[in-house]
């Protein structure tokens, strides 16, 4: 069984400096990696996802992740946040060998950004 | 494309009685999956359809839940006899062939059980 840790509930960030949101997996077997965004009120919207290949992902609006086999670890950053960055985050995990790649999701990080 | 479409936005409900979603995918899209999501919490995986099939269902989705999807195309979910547990944001989700191409969710449903 695959499961994701958010370490941190909350992360309160200064607008236009750096932030990392932490994500640890657990899976016994090779994974798609995924990082989504929630807006109030809102669906989720991709930001970015690992599959192979090159391990740091660049996404929309600035964001990239790092995915770190070793530590099996998929952080997301970005080097300078805006007021609109505020939102919730989710990091999720799939299984692309099976199981119709249902997603895993972490129980989430609520970025603030304040002034 | 004009995204994944899920109505109602809200439902309020007494419990017992029965309340069904509609979600519509993006037309091309021929997987669709329904997840739960409660206060605090990330979405969790109700059921799963590749076209018509529906092809896999979580231990979540008690005998009280049903979905469909008729010809492979909008999906319906279903509760019955509604509990106050029942309370969430219910998300369908749809994608091409499988989630390394990336889902595209819906706004939601947000269901209250009184």
């Amino acid at each position: 069984a695959q499961s994701v840790t958010q370490l941190d509930s909350q992360v309160p960030v200064f607008e236009e400096a750096p932030v990392e949101l932490r994500c640890n997996y657990s899976s016994s077997v090779s994974v798609y990696l995924f990082w989504y965004v929630q807006y109030p009120n809102q669906g989720l919207q991709l930001l970015l996802k690992y599959l192979s290949g090159s391990t740091l992902v660049k996404g929309i609006n600035g964001f990239e992740a790092e995915f770190n086999k070793s530590q099996t670890s998929f952080h997301l950053r970005k080097p300078s946040v805006h007021i609109s960055d505020t939102a919730e985050y989710f990091c999720a995990v799939s299984d692309p060998t099976g199981g119709g790649n249902k997603l895993t999701f972490g129980t989430g990080t609520q970025l603030k950004v304040e002034l | 494309d004009t995204g994944v479409s899920q109505n109602p936005r809200h439902k309020i409900t007494k419990r017992g009685q029965n309340v069904t979603f509609r979600c519509d995918p993006i037309s091309e899209h021929n997987r669709l999956y329904w997840y739960r999501q409660t206060l605090g919490q990330g979405p969790e995986f109700l059921t799963y359809f590749q076209n018509e099939a529906q092809l896999e269902k979580s231990r979540l989705l008690s005998d009280r839940f049903s979905a469909e999807r008729p010809k492979g195309s909008f999906s319906t979910l279903e509760i019955q006899r509604t509990e106050q547990g029942d309370s969430a944001m219910y998300l369908c989700a749809s994608t091409v062939r499988n989630a390394g191409y990336g889902y595209t969710f819906g706004s939601g449903t947000r269901l209250t059980v009184v």
